[in-house]
């Protein structure tokens, strides 16, 4: 497609339970990235991923969250046992390597964890 | 200290006035500079990308200073349609990018 395709757009999650969030980026944008913002805050970075390759998830709040992007194209973040903290959209941006002209997001995830 | 600072407002101005926000960043090595706006439970989207020497896109005018790690962006002749939060955002190395928390403009007739 022309943008950055995320799914589900909602989700509604016991406390608890794991969800996954899709991100199929623009075609041929060979980085991927993942971002959580909270209401009120500007995104926050979680991981980049350049291809397959997950260079860099410094910004994953804890070891229960786990992104992937097996074939280089789309990606999924995955989240286990969420807590009421992880209440945030979730959004995928992809770019050009360079990323001189920025990124473009998808629509996000809102995540609500009751 | 925020890496990305930024007056979260909000800015309530009448259309047709002029409004500037700024920024500063901490990360001396910050590579490039960008103002993204986002709408109410929208996504971020690119405003225009900002050089040391100064652009311009129509009514808006961006500014960076290096030396002082500042960053600004002037809005000429507000539209109600410029009502939206103003995000100031810096790229570090490896292509990340780290987003200030947001100005919000209300412009009003």
């Amino acid at each position: 497609g022309a943008g950055v395709s995320q799914s589900p757009r909602y989700k509604v999650a016991k406390r608890g339970q794991d969800v996954a969030l899709r991100c199929d980026p623009i075609s041929g944008h060979v980085s991927l990235f993942w971002y959580q913002q909270a209401l009120g805050q500007g995104p926050e970075f979680l991981t980049y991923f350049q291809n397959e390759a997950q260079l860099d998830k410094s910004g994953l709040p804890s070891d229960r969250f786990f992104a992937e992007r097996p074939e280089g194209s789309v990606s999924t973040l995955k989240i286990q046992r969420t807590q009421q903290e992880d209440s945030a959209v979730y959004l995928c941006a992809s770019s050009q390597p360079s990323g001189d002209y920025g990124y473009t997001f998808g629509s996000g995830t809102r995540l609500t964890v009751v | 200290r925020k890496e990305v600072e930024q007056d979260p407002g909000p800015f309530n101005v009448p259309e047709g006035a002029t409004v500037a926000f700024n920024c500063t960043y901490s990360n001396s090595a910050s590579q490039s500079f960008f103002w993204y706006r986002q709408d109410c439970r929208k996504e971020p989207k690119l405003l225009m990308s900002v050089y040391s020497s100064g652009n311009e896109d129509g009514r808006f005018t961006a500014q960076l200073n290096r030396a002082s790690q500042y960053i600004s962006l002037l809005i000429r002749d507000s539209k109600l349609s410029d009502s939206a939060t103003y995000l100031c955002v810096v790229m570090e190395y490896g292509n990340k990018l780290v987003f200030g928390a947001g100005t919000i403009l209300r412009v009003k007739s």
